[in-house]
């Protein structure tokens, strides 16, 4: 079964809406958690590193005040798009591992699609 | 800088043929992990395999089976006898010692016809 789970699978706003994106590990506590983001036909790039306790780690190019991470348990992060636009609409997903020499398990994703 | 390259973007196959899937990656690390995930159309992604840098044995699970070679850079997946449910994106991945993201390939689309 699932390790890692995501809510919500879809979600369609309005441009303007800040959306919350919650990530949970099952059944084990991850430290660190991952944020993707997917383009349609395209590869998944790393968003950011979500760290418990702490700051997240952004990948350069991505804007830490419009996609705010919070990392306040070791079973629970969220990502929320804050003010989402259109070319916000993506497929964005979470990973999760036990530690860091075990491989990651994602969620099943989160499709956005901002009108 | 680390790299994964999949050239293969698209890929159809017959049911019941092999298909190989090929993945060649970059890194400066002498420790490394490749991975391979499948992304069928609901989206999620599935864990495949993990390799470590330092264990070139090849691997056979059922029908899939996967190929190493450090003297190639390269890391290919193969599917034997093909299944309609073997449709779906692959990705091969690399994670390199210390850190613990993943830098994904492109992708290879298989499409396996009935």
């Amino acid at each position: 079964g699932a390790v890692v789970s995501q809510h919500p699978s879809w979600v369609i706003c309005k441009s303007g809406t800040s959306v919350k994106i919650e990530c949970r590990s099952l059944d084990f506590q991850a430290t660190t958690m991952f944020w993707y983001r997917q383009f349609p036909k395209q590869s998944l790039m790393l968003m950011a590193t979500s760290n418990e306790g702490s700051k997240a780690t952004y990948e350069q190019g991505v804007e830490k005040d419009k996609f705010l991470i919070n990392h306040a348990s070791l079973t629970l992060s969220t990502l929320t798009v804050t003010s989402a636009h259109p070319e916000d609409s993506s497929f964005y997903i979470c990973s999760a591992n036990r530690d860091r020499y075990q491989p990651q398990h994602f969620g099943d994703g989160t499709r956005l699609s901002i009108l | 800088a680390q790299k994964v390259t999949q050239a293969q973007t698209e890929i159809s196959v017959v049911e019941k043929e092999d298909v190989t899937l090929d993945c060649v990656y970059e890194t400066r690390d002498t420790t490394y992990y490749l991975f391979w995930y499948k992304q069928p159309p609901s989206g999620e992604l599935v864990f495949l395999i993990r390799r470590n840098s330092f264990d070139e044995q090849n691997e056979i699970s059922g029908r899939y089976s996967w190929n190493f070679q450090k003297s190639t850079s390269s890391f290919n997946f193969t599917i034997t006898a093909s299944q309609v449910v073997d449709s779906a994106v692959y990705f091969c991945a690399l994670s390199e010692e210390g850190a613990n993201n993943l830098f994904f390939g492109t992708g290879t689309r298989l499409t396996v016809i009935p």
